[in-house]
C-alpha cells in the first residue's frame, strides 16, 4: 500500500444529496492533490494544496468544494451534483509541489455515482 | 493553456515485442516528465521519470527519451510481457510549476 487512504470506496448519490470525501496519508508529504478520472478525461487535476493552503483550481465547478485542516487530511464536499459528475475521484499526495521532481502516491479513489 | 498529447491511444502487442508509447508537452519551462502506470482497478503508480538535465534514463525493461527541442518524450518497454498490460499515463509540470498535467493515457495489451 502507498499509505495514502480513500473514504468511502463507493459512494452513490443523488443530485440533492450532500455528501463528503475523505483522503487521508501517512508519508508525511506536504502537498495534495484531487483528481477526477472519466473515460472522457483519464487524469483531470482539480485542486492542489500545499501546506494547507490551496494553489490550484483547475476551473473546477463551486458543487466541488475543497478543505484541507492540516497536511494529513483532504476533503471534497459535494453538493447538488450532476449525473456528469460520476467519476472515479482520486486523491494524491507528493512531498512537495512544484517544480521539485517529486513523485505522486495515489489512493485508491472512490467510485462516484450520481443519479 | 499548458497540455500534454499521448499517442497511441490504445497499442496492441504479442509477448516479447517492443512497445513504445510518445508524448508531447506545450511548455518549454517543463522539466520533469514522469510515466504512471495503472492497472485495471488499481490506482496509478510510478514506474519511470525523467528531469530535463538528461536525454535517456532505463530501468531493466523500461526506458524514457527526452527530446527538449523538439518537446518530446518517450517510453519503451522492451520484451513485454502480460503483466505489463495496463495503461499507461505521461505528464509534465504546468506552467507555473504547481502540478502535473497528464497525458489522456495509452491502454496497452499484451497477449500471450
Amino acid at each position: 500500500e502507498t499509505g495514502v487512504t480513500q473514504t468511502p470506496r463507493h459512494l452513490v448519490m443523488g443530485m440533492t444529496n450532500k455528501k463528503s470525501l475523505k483522503c487521508e496519508q501517512h508519508l508525511g508529504h506536504n502537498a495534495m492533490y484531487w483528481y477526477k478520472q472519466s473515460a472522457k478525461k483519464p487524469l483531470e487535476l482539480m485542486f492542489v494544496y500545499s501546506l494547507e493552503e490551496r494553489v490550484e483550481n483547475n476551473s473546477v465547478p463551486s458543487r466541488f468544494s475543497p478543505e484541507c485542516p492540516n497536511s494529513s487530511h483532504l476533503f471534497l464536499h459535494l453538493h447538488t451534483l450532476q449525473p456528469e459528475d460520476s467519476a472515479l475521484y482520486l486523491c494524491a499526495s507528493s512531498q512537495d509541489q512544484g517544480f521539485s521532481y517529486n513523485e505522486q502516491f495515489f489512493g485508491p479513489g472512490t467510485r462516484l455515482t450520481v443519479l | 493553456g499548458e497540455n500534454v498529447e499521448q499517442h497511441p491511444s490504445t497499442l496492441s502487442v504479442q509477448e516479447g515485442d517492443s512497445a513504445v508509447i510518445k508524448c508531447t508537452y506545450s511548455d518549454s519551462a517543463s522539466n520533469y516528465f514522469p510515466w504512471y502506470k495503472q492497472e485495471l482497478g488499481k490506482r496509478p503508480q510510478l514506474i519511470i521519470d525523467i528531469r530535463s538535465n538528461v536525454g535517456e534514463k532505463k530501468d531493466q525493461r523500461i526506458a524514457v527519451t527526452l527530446n527538449k527541442t523538439a518537446k518530446h518524450f518517450s517510453l519503451h518497454i522492451t520484451e513485454t510481457q502480460p503483466e505489463d498490460s495496463a495503461v499507461y499515463f505521461c505528464a509534465a509540470h504546468n506552467q507555473a510549476g504547481t502540478a502535473l498535467i497528464f497525458g489522456k493515457g495509452t491502454t496497452l495489451s499484451v497477449s500471450s
